[in-house]
């Protein structure tokens, strides 16, 4: 049973559109989220999510947690080549101290 | 700042040989962690330090994988004997907060081939 799914596992998209990437998380000792992009080498930090219901929002990017429905989004818009890119979720885990579980990953394809 | 800085990038050995991957965390940062990341499994977490104290090793997959942080600024992944089926890219990861409360810088990664 996995802590983290992420949907889709792939996306192709055009330039200029608005995608929506998903991400359900087990509430059982849940403590965060977060959503890390990786290009081509090492997962980079986008944002970390602990209240629910409050968008953070990062130039086209933006993220929202539900902690009722146990889930959060992250929102591209207006999106460009240099959106492509692997988007990982994260829960973090009250477990043997705090673990952070990662999701499958979204594979993101923007094409031009 | 250098980041995390992890070595070697690329090792590619032979089934039966040993494998030591090594990170220098950000100065600074108490947690220490050490990920894998395949296709199949995707990022998974190995084990993670705090303050040079292993805190959870429940990710290593078995008793062939040991880690060890000696000091502040080093820790080692070592692998004896290696097999085929941990090749993957091992990823280096420190943080001034726990991970779960705050960001991981990722170094990028050793990729390791089995052979």
């Amino acid at each position: 049973e996995d802590k983290v799914v992420q949907s889709p596992l792939s996306l192709v998209v055009h330039e200029g559109d608005t995608v929506t990437l998903n991400c359900s998380y087990e509430v059982t000792n849940f403590r965060s989220l977060l959503w890390y992009k990786q290009e081509k080498k090492a997962p980079t930090f986008l944002f970390m999510l602990t209240s629910s219901g409050i968008e953070k929002k990062s130039g086209r990017l933006s993220s929202i947690l539900d902690k009722k429905e146990l889930f959060s989004i992250l929102n591209i818009t207006a999106t460009q080549t240099g959106d492509s890119a692997v988007y990982l979720c994260a829960g973090g885990y009250m477990e043997y101290g705090n673990k952070l579980v990662f999701g499958a990953g979204t594979i993101l394809r923007v094409k031009s | 700042d250098a980041g995390v800085i992890q070595s070697p990038r690329h090792e590619v050995t032979e089934m039966g040989q040993e494998v030591t991957l090594r990170c220098k965390p950000i100065s600074g940062h108490d947690y220490l962690f050490w990920y894998r990341q395949t296709m199949m499994r995707g990022l998974e977490l190995l084990i993670y330090f705090n303050n040079n104290v292993p805190i959870d090793d429940s990710g290593m997959p078995e008793d062939r994988f040991s880690a060890k942080m000696p000091n502040a600024s080093f820790s080692t992944l070592k692998i004896q004997p290696s097999e085929p089926r941990d090749s993957a890219v091992y990823f280096c990861a420190s943080s001034s907060r726990a991970g779960i409360t705050g960001e991981l810088f990722f170094g990028e990664g050793s990729r390791l081939t089995v052979l």
